[in-house]
């Protein structure tokens, strides 16, 4: 079975504060990715990574940051927590290649409060 | 850029009957379309993928796929309490090795 793990479930954190948010895949993936979720606003890209030290920026990538630096490890990093950035984040990763999307396997999220 | 859309709901209908889940998509030339489920407060989980037109069954779940008029659905028989959920649909991204493209989901209840 794929397992996807987040650093934490729920987090509380300050304004102005640094966050980082780790994500580790067992499964040899080449692909991970991080979204954050809102309601009424689905699922939205915040970043991809295709390879170790490699990112591309998603759909929101404004205030965040991201760091590959092994192929299990995807970190997303808030440089300075603003309260627009209370979500639900969640990591995902999948196998990669040119053939297409792969299925992208979910961690269990993690519910930021920033106050 | 590609759209992916699903009507929110809420959609419900009583245990034991067929609900029906429906999602288009703007690109014609997309080949791989998935169904995520997820409860609240909890991430998505993959139930199904289709590549081919035509239908897939997996228990009860069919997913049905058609091409021509960009269209993918799940359907669900013998629906029971514990389906309700909200159903992502997520169809191939742009190109090659690209993230997929997620529906905002559309919410079913169950009703017992």
């Amino acid at each position: 079975d794929v397992k996807v793990t987040q650093s934490s479930r729920y987090l509380v954190k300050r304004t102005g504060e640094k966050v980082f948010l780790e994500c580790v895949q067992d499964m040899d993936h080449e692909n991970m990715f991080w979204y954050r979720q809102d309601p009424g606003l689905g699922l939205r890209l915040i970043y991809f990574s295709y390879d170790v030290k490699m990112k591309e920026k998603g759909d929101i990538p404004e205030g965040y940051s991201v760091s590959r630096e092994k192929k299990e490890r995807f970190s997303l990093i808030l440089e300075s927590a603003s309260t627009n950035q209370t979500s639900m984040y969640l990591c995902a990763s999948s196998i990669g290649g040119a053939g297409g999307s792969y299925e992208q396997y979910f961690g269990p999220g993690t519910r930021l409060t920033v106050t | 850029q590609k759209e992916v859309e699903q009507n929110s709901g809420p959609l419900s209908v009583p245990e034991g009957a067929i609900a029906s889940l429906n999602c288009t998509y703007s690109d014609r030339v997309s080949q791989s379309f998935f169904w995520y489920r997820q409860y609240s407060g909890k991430s998505p989980e993959l139930i199904m993928s289709i590549y081919s037109n035509g239908d897939k069954e997996d228990g009860r779940f069919t997913a049905q796929l058609n091409k021509a008029s960009q269209y993918v659905s799940l359907l669900i028989r013998d629906s029971q309490p514990s389906d309700s959920a909200t159903y992502l649909c997520a169809v191939e991204g742009v190109s090659g090795n690209t993230p997929l493209v997620f529906g905002k989901g559309t919410r079913l209840s169950v009703i017992a």
